[in-house]
């Protein structure tokens, strides 16, 4: 089936440095990426949506300088984020569609732990 | 405003059945999807509704209710690995999904 690898699973940084979190589909094309950030025992909040080539489409009070998106190619989407600090610390899950399925079905990436210390 | 509604935490016996409901309020309707999400993990896909009634797939069960905005997903004959959270989703009339916050299901011996 659909597959989305997700990279790295966890991640400790310090306060001021940028961290880049990979999102790869394996098997087919995801012309969409979706990028949700969850917080504990919170639900998952989307905080962007890229298309393949175009400029990602931020949520409202999502700082795209701070979350920098790059769908660069059909099997690849990265998500930055840059100058992190403490209250960054999150749970960051990609998401894509599966073309072709008659559900509408998404595939989730393994998710990547932030700590930002 | 778009709502999504589920119960914070339920708790059940191992192999009894369970029912977690989930009511909605969104802009426009274009499925209702269910996840399970043990902690530290992604979601993963359990159903999709799109159409009232109900779906079964082994021990778990989706109902869906257009008219009246609800869905509860049954879970029967439990383990204990069924411990986790349940993720009630709306695809809304822009293709968006819109989440619930999670159902939290505690199995006990």
């Amino acid at each position: 089936g659909a597959v989305v690898s997700q990279h790295p699973s966890r991640v400790i940084c310090k306060s001021g440095t940028s961290v880049k979190i990979e999102c790869r589909s394996l098997d087919f094309q995801a012309t969409t990426m979706f990028w949700y950030r969850q917080f504990p025992k919170k639900s998952l909040m989307l905080m962007a949506t890229s298309n393949e080539g175009s400029k990602a489409t931020y949520e409202q009070g999502v700082e795209k300088d701070k979350f920098l998106i790059n769908h660069a190619s059909l099997t690849l989407s990265t998500l930055t984020v840059t100058s992190a600090h403490p209250e960054d610390s999150s749970f960051y899950i990609c998401s894509a569609s599966i073309p072709g399925t008659e559900s509408h079905g998404y595939t989730f990436g393994s998710g990547t732990r932030l700590t930002v210390v | 405003g778009q709502n999504i509604d589920q119960p914070t935490e339920m708790t059940a016996t191992e192999g009894a059945i369970v029912q977690i409901n989930c009511t909605y309020q969104t802009s426009g309707f274009n499925g209702l999807f269910w996840y399970q999400q043990h902690a530290g993990e992604a979601p993963t896909f359990l159903s999709y509704n799109v159409l009232d009634g109900l779906e079964e797939k082994g021990r778990f069960s989706s109902f869906l209710s257009r008219s009246k905005g609800y869905s509860y997903l049954l879970l029967k004959e439990l383990q204990m690995k069924d411990s986790a959270s349940y993720l009630c989703a709306v695809m809304d009339s822009n293709y968006q999904l819109i989440w619930g916050a999670g159902t939290k299901l505690i199995i006990k011996p």
